[in-house]
């Protein structure tokens, strides 16, 4: 079956700009989880989403945001752009909440990323 | 603070040999332990869960172990090719109070295996 795409793949915005990027979780997959990676600060938790509710949140400023639509899909946004927020964004589905591991292993199944550069 | 480390940013390593990856944490009590691979411009990839309560899991030429009294699991892959080359990470799921949970990635591995 088809894996997690995300959409766009790169894109480069300047500061104050806003930017949304969009996620498609594996068929059947409830939960989308978003991450921001960075060289220096490796892989941090943005949100995570199921059945179109936020369920968890990272220590990220408001700035950030997100939404999960009644197919699954996800979209987070990130408004009035900082140079920091240069990232690679990974986005990751699941068959459940990432503490239920009845029957299953919490894998996070992945999305090649959207790389947003800030300038 | 709670706080994951793993043990290098960088291991080189001869082909053929074994491969030991170290994940140390602190101030958390993880639910369960999860290592992923990362490949350059891809999204990591699963290998491995394991809880709290177990020891060890083995999966074909990899193996973790998890010591909840050192606070570390070790990612072992014995028998490493040029193709294992690639960043690791170790991910702790633990819970954190009124219903609330995190799962955790340390910043990773970079793995080299030289033939």
């Amino acid at each position: 079956k088809a894996g997690v795409t995300q959409t766009p793949r790169y894109l480069i915005k300047t500061r104050g700009q806003q930017v949304t990027l969009s996620c498609s979780p594996i068929s059947g997959h409830r939960s989308v989880s978003w991450y921001q990676q960075t060289p220096g600060q490796g892989l941090q938790f943005l949100f995570e989403y199921f059945s179109e509710t936020q369920r968890n949140k990272g220590n990220f400023p408001g700035r950030f945001s997100g939404r999960q639509f009644s197919n699954s899909r996800s979209e987070m946004n990130v408004s009035t752009l900082e140079l920091g927020d240069s990232a690679l964004y990974l986005c990751a589905s699941s068959q459940s909440l990432a503490g239920a591991l009845i029957a299953n292993t919490g894998e996070l199944f992945f999305g090649e990323g959207s790389r947003l550069t800030v300038l | 603070s709670q706080k994951i480390e793993q043990n290098s940013e960088a291991l080189n390593i001869q082909e053929g040999k074994t491969a030991t990856l170290t994940c140390n944490y602190t101030n958390y009590s993880p639910a369960y332990l999860q290592w992923y691979r990362q490949d350059p411009g891809r999204g990591p990839v699963f290998l491995l869960l394991i809880r709290e309560n177990e020891k060890e899991k083995r999966k074909e030429r990899l193996k973790v172990t998890f010591d909840t009294t050192l606070k570390q699991s070790l990612f072992h892959i014995t028998a490493s090719q040029p193709a294992d080359s690639a960043t690791y990470l170790c991910a702790l799921f633990s819970y954190s109070g009124a219903g609330s949970y995190q799962l955790t990635f340390g910043k990773g591995t970079k793995l080299s295996v030289i033939p």
